[in-house]
């Protein structure tokens, strides 16, 4: 399966401290992608990272990717309780895009 | 700009009976379409895409069927609902070629009973 995996399943901090999120996948990617869900929401993108990045910065956002590890993380500086949400890896090669099966994190106020 | 509408937001059916659920996208031209589906605290199962009007790709053999009707309208139709139909439904979009994220709807709750 091409599928992403994150790590840890759930999450949970105190807000003002940094959250890291994990993401592994199995194949070959041309980009990885991180996504936010809100409870019963659609899914919204937060940043994408090409196969030939190490590391890319959106706001309080910073995401690595490690293509022989296959592996990427996402961190969130500075969380707030409305970071609360799952987060979700995308890994596409060719075509579509695969959806791991998220990590839920409860930021604490 | 672009939108993306899925409706309805929530829909409670009994076995056997039949399903439609529509999108539609505003804002752009022959943009690949996605209908994917979430079980309760799991992830994102693609269920079919569409990369033009006619053309509808299944990933997972199931009871649902797509229709691509029109450039922006994207169906997902049911002939006779299962209990295992039950999920969070959810429509996206993106470009197509090049590299982009997708935009998604709001997502239709469906709860087969």
């Amino acid at each position: 399966s091409q599928q992403g995996e994150e790590d840890p399943q759930a999450l949970s901090i105190q807000e003002g401290e940094n959250a890291t999120m994990n993401c592994s996948y199995k194949t070959s990617i041309n980009n990885l992608q991180w996504y936010r869900q809100n409870s019963g929401r659609g899914l919204v993108h937060l940043i994408l990272i090409r196969s030939n990045e190490r590391e890319k910065h959106s706001g309080r956002l910073r995401v690595t990717l490690d293509t022989s590890k296959k592996s990427s993380s996402l961190l969130i500086t500075a969380s707030r309780a409305a970071d609360t949400a799952s987060y979700f890896c995308a890994t596409a090669d060719v075509g579509q895009f695969y959806f791991g099966t998220g990590t839920s994190l409860t930021v604490i106020p | 700009s672009q939108t993306i509408h899925q409706w309805p937001a929530t829909l409670v059916q009994p076995v056997g009976s039949p399903l439609s659920l529509e999108c539609t996208v505003e804002g752009t031209s022959n943009p690949n379409l996605y209908w994917y589906r979430q079980a309760a605290g799991r992830g994102l199962q693609l269920l079919f895409y569409s990369v033009g009007i006619g053309q509808i790709s299944s990933e997972v053999p199931q009871n649902l069927s797509a229709s691509r009707p029109q450039d922006r309208q994207f169906i997902l139709s049911s002939k006779k609902l299962l209990l295992s139909d039950s999920g969070f439904y959810l429509c996206a979009w993106r470009t197509t070629g090049g590299v982009s994220g997708y935009t998604f709807g709001s997502g239709t709750r469906l709860t087969v009973v």
